[in-house]
């Protein structure tokens, strides 16, 4: 059964602490996304890899982190530096090839004690 | 600055009714969009898309209207059902085939009377 899996789906945060954030699909897709919303707000990307070993920077990137070393795996990273980390953050991967739709994940809710 | 708009926060429709839902876009770059479903503490899931080249795309109940030059798409469902209750997202890719990911609207909170 072929999807997105983002873990854990609730974490909490001490102010100071860095967090990482898993997400693993067995979709085959080359393309893999993180998104932050926030309540009553679109979806907003932070990071985005089209191939392993190459990310780029997307709308919000201050204080966060990627890897992608494994084309199943995008972790993201929430470093000390991101003011306002509480959120829901969202993982989607898609095939390349124009216009794919992106699926995905069912999300982790960050929140900081 | 929002290039994906979703004026209405919320909507509320009978039953059995029509839904409509509106979006406006800025930027001319857009050249598809896509509509996705979001219930609570869940990922979005995708409906319909539409590509900038036509003005319509049916899928069952849903279909997808795209006015270009007022830069405005609508979702239409129809009937209405309960399940439809959630919140919808529009979102563009903009040339370039989306490989550098999607701009999302704000949302619209979809509420289904009985």
């Amino acid at each position: 059964d072929g999807g997105i899996t983002q873990s854990p789906k609730y974490l909490f945060r001490k102010e100071g602490q860095n967090v990482t954030l898993s997400c693993e699909q067995n979709l085959n897709h080359d393309a893999m996304y993180w998104y932050r919303q926030d309540p009553g707000q679109g979806l907003r990307l932070i990071y985005y890899s089209q191939i392993v070993n190459d990310f780029q920077k997307g709308d919000i990137a201050e204080g966060y982190s990627v890897s992608r070393e494994k084309k199943e795996s995008f972790p993201l990273t929430v470093t000390s530096a991101q003011k306002n980390p509480t959120a829901f953050y969202l993982c989607a991967s898609r095939l390349t090839g124009r216009n794919q739709p992106q699926h995905f994940g069912d999300g982790t809710r960050l929140s900081i004690l | 600055d929002q290039q994906v708009k979703q004026n209405s926060p919320s909507l509320s429709v009978q039953e059995g009714r029509i839904s409509i839902l509106n979006c406006d876009y800025t930027n001319s770059m857009f050249d598809y969009f896509l509509w996705y479903k979001k219930y609570p503490a869940e990922g979005p899931t995708f409906l319909i898309s539409i590509s900038s080249i036509k003005d319509k795309n049916e899928d069952g109940r849903f279909t997808v209207f795209l006015n270009k030059s007022a830069k405005h798409l609508s979702l239409h469902i129809v009937p209405s059902q309960p399940g439809d209750s959630a919140v919808y997202f529009c979102a563009g890719y903009k040339s370039g085939g989306g490989a550098d990911g999607l701009t999302f609207g704000k949302g619209t909170h979809l509420i289904i009377q009985p």
